[in-house]
C-alpha cells in the first residue's frame, strides 16, 4: 500500500487566519490528487482534483498546489470562516493498481473559532 | 449531487447476527467501493467492484463480503457481526476515465454492533 501522509493531524485557527496543511505520498507511478472537503455527519465531497506537476486550482478562498516530483500537494485557506471547520482528504490515484483505486490520507481536521 | 443512496442510515445489532448494507447507485458508474470511517484511521477500503459480478478486496476485508448484481447495487455483507465492526460505512462510486476517478461517496450507515 502506497501510504498518504497528512499533516497536521487537526488545527485550531481564528477566524480571519489563512492556514495550510500538507498531503505527502510516494512520487512513483503517479496519476492524479485530490482534495475532499468533509463535514462532520456528512460525506465527503470533492474539492480538486490535480494530475501535472504545478498544478494550482482555487475554488473561492480554497486553492491547493501539487508537486509529483517530490510527492507533495498544498491546501490552503485564506481567510477561514467557520463554516471552513471539516476535515480535508487528500488521496492519491497511481497506475498499476487497481484501476479507480485511490489510496486515502487520514486527513486534517480543522477547527475555525469565531 | 450524485445519484447514492445507503440503506439502512442507522442499525443497531447485537454479536454474532448477519448484517447486510446496501448501496444504490442511479449514475451507471462502474465502479463501487465501501469503505469504513473509524477514529485515527480515516477512510479504509473494505472491498470493491470494477463491474457486475466482478469484485475484489480491500485493506480491511476480513469478515465482510460483498456481491454486485446490477450495475446500481452493491451489497455489504457482515457473516457474522463483531463489536470491532461498529463503525460507520461509506460508499462510493466512480466512472473510470471520468475526472480522473475521482469517487463520489452516498451518505454513510452507522453501524452499532451490540
Amino acid at each position: 500500500i502506497l501510504n498518504v501522509e497528512q499533516s497536521p493531524q487537526s488545527l485550531h485557527v481564528q477566524e480571519g487566519d489563512s492556514t495550510n496543511f500538507t498531503c505527502s505520498f510516494p512520487s512513483s507511478n503517479f496519476y492524479a490528487l485530490h482534495w475532499y472537503r468533509w463535514e462532520t455527519a456528512k460525506s465527503p465531497e470533492a474539492l480538486f482534483v490535480m494530475t501535472l506537476n504545478g498544478d494550482e486550482k482555487k475554488k473561492g478562498r480554497i486553492s491547493a498546489t501539487l508537486n509529483t516530483k517530490e510527492g507533495y500537494s498544498y491546501l490552503y485557506i485564506k481567510g477561514s470562516q467557520p463554516e471552513d471547520s471539516a476535515t480535508y482528504l487528500c488521496a492519491r490515484g497511481y497506475y498499476g493498481g487497481s484501476q479507480g483505486n485511490l489510496i486515502f490520507g487520514k486527513g486534517t481536521k480543522l477547527s475555525v473559532k469565531p | 449531487d450524485a445519484g447514492i443512496t445507503q440503506s439502512p442510515r442507522h442499525k443497531v445489532t447485537e454479536t454474532g447476527t448477519p448484517v447486510t448494507l446496501r448501496c444504490h447507485q442511479t449514475e451507471n458508474h462502474r465502479y463501487m467501493y465501501w469503505y469504513r470511517q473509524d477514529p485515527g484511521h480515516g477512510l479504509r477500503l473494505i472491498h470493491y467492484s470494477y463491474g457486475v459480478k466482478d469484485t475484489d478486496k480491500g485493506e480491511v476485508s476480513d469478515g465482510y463480503s460483498v456481491s454486485r448484481s446490477k450495475t446500481e447495487d452493491f451489497l455489504l455483507t457482515l457473516e457474522s457481526a463483531t463489536s470491532s465492526q461498529t463503525s460507520v460505512y461509506f460508499c462510493a462510486i466512480s466512472d473510470p476515465g471520468s475526472s480522473y476517478n475521482e469517487q463520489f461517496f452516498g451518505p454513510g450507515t452507522r453501524l452499532t454492533v451490540l
